[in-house]
């Protein structure tokens, strides 16, 4: 079964720090791009940031750019989304999600919460 | 940035009958759409893909059809389970926008 595990969330107060994980089993992890997308309370999905399968490429929503770096590392099957600067903004719950069926994100995560306030 | 508008932001309707949801985007995105189903507590679930294309195992009733700037999630006659948010997201040069949902509640 293809599954993909977020953690690393959790409560932090802004300016701060979280890393977040995702583990990927079932799947060839090393043939797929992937992506994070978060969503607020009560709001639509945001699609945050994009890697390929190398990592040669890496895209990011302007929202984070240059506070939040993807990353993956493919002997383990992970992939990681590292956020500094943190604002109360980007509270929200956050997914990974593989790209399938070309260009489109399936399946998802079950997320982890990141919550930002003082 | 593309901006995709969805409508209407809640439609309320019964079981049987017949679902139309539209995604409007601010420019082109020829056929690069998605459509979405969220329930409460879950992560989205990717129903339809380019346009039109139904992912495997996403019931027939579930068809998507536009292209360009609009289009449309169509499901021809409701199930119970059917209920929930639906979002359409588009790809532009390897960057994505969703659109805000359209929330299908039990009239």
């Amino acid at each position: 079964e293809v599954q993909l595990v977020e953690s690393g969330g959790g409560f932090v107060q802004p300016g701060g720090s979280l890393r977040l994980s995702c583990e990927a089993s079932g799947f060839t992890f090393s043939n797929y791009f992937m992506n994070w997308v978060r969503q607020a309370p009560g709001k639509g999905p945001e699609w945050i940031a994009y890697v390929s399968t190398s990592s040669a490429t890496i895209y990011y929503a302007d929202s984070v750019k240059g506070r939040f770096t993807i990353s993956r590392d493919n002997a383990k099957n992970t992939m990681y989304l590292q956020m500094n600067s943190l604002r109360a903004e980007d509270t929200a719950i956050y997914y990974c999600a593989r790209i399938n069926y070309g260009n489109w994100f399936d399946p998802w995560g079950q997320g982890t919460l990141v919550t930002v306030s003082s | 940035e593309i901006v995709l508008t969805q409508s209407p932001a809640t439609l309320s309707l019964s079981p049987g009958e017949r679902a139309t949801l539209s995604c409007r985007a601010s420019q082109s995105v020829s056929s690069y759409l998605a459509w979405y189903q969220q329930k409460p507590g879950q992560a989205p679930r990717l129903l339809i893909y380019d346009a039109s294309i139904r992912v495997t195992g996403i019931p027939a009733r579930f068809s998507g059809s536009g292209s360009g700037t609009d289009f449309t999630l169509t499901i021809s006659s409701l199930e119970p389970e059917d209920f929930g948010l639906y979002y359409c997201q588009q790809r532009t040069n390897g960057r994505y926008s969703f659109g805000q949902g359209t929330k299908l509640e039990i009239k």
